[in-house]
């Protein structure tokens, strides 16, 4: 089955940094790559995907790029605020033939120092 | 679009009974939910995969005749834990797909607590 290797796992950084999240799968049919924000006690909302043919993608300032020789796939954050502080969760999704498997990171604890 | 309700938001039970939590599609028809299981400062962890009309698949080490899902209808799926333990207190998260979509959209979440 598939494994997703996420890192950090713990990552602070200064109000108007820049941080970025690594993950790593292993399994190269994996064709959709969701990245999940979840707040303490909340439900993981989803912030930004990208699927296996697209390089990179980019929403106001949250960008992931995806790389498919290497199968790895990254989430930055530009110009971090305080709100941004929350657990980021990568995930992988093989979908296809009657088959859905999604299989989620351990997760990334963000802290932005304001 | 695409919210996901559950009820309870949280429950707190003795040793031994049931506890039924409910995951509702608001604005949208579920052709799939999914149950997970998440404790402090973990991942989500899938407990398991239900279709509507259909029993449901459980993962590898999820005992089916302990966490019962039923999916009766395109918007509604509950899981109960039946004769809950101390050990079955955790944060129960549902999610669920539209038709012909790969996100998932998540609930809100029940927080149980078994004394």
């Amino acid at each position: 089955g598939e494994n997703v290797e996420q890192h950090p796992s713990t990552l602070s950084v200064q109000e108007g940094d820049s941080a970025v999240i690594k993950c790593t799968y292993s399994d190269s049919a994996s064709n959709y790559f969701p990245w999940y924000k979840q707040e303490l006690g909340k439900r993981p909302q989803l912030i930004i995907d990208i699927r296996s043919n697209v390089g990179e993608k980019k929403d106001q300032r949250i960008a992931v790029t995806l790389n498919k020789t290497a199968k790895h796939f990254s989430l930055h954050i530009t110009e971090t605020q305080p709100e941004d502080s929350a657990v980021y969760f990568c995930a992988a999704l093989y979908s296809g033939a009657g088959s859905y498997q999604l299989t989620f990171g351990k997760g990334t604890k963000l802290s932005v120092i304001p | 679009g695409a919210v996901v309700s559950q009820h309870p938001s949280r429950v707190i039970c003795k040793s031994g009974t049931s506890v039924k939590i409910e995951c509702r599609s608001l604005d949208f028809q579920a052709t799939t939910m999914f149950w997970y299981r998440q404790f402090p400062k973990k991942s989500l962890m899938l407990m398991a995969t239900s279709n509507e009309g259909s029993k449901a698949t459980y993962e590898q080490g999820v005992e089916k005749d302990k966490f019962l899902i039923n999916h009766a209808s395109l918007t509604l799926s509950t899981l109960t834990v039946t004769s809950a333990h101390p050990e079955d207190s955790s944060f129960y998260i549902c999610s669920a797909t539209r038709g012909g979509e790969d996100t998932q959209y998540f609930g809100p979440g029940t927080r149980l607590t078994v004394l």
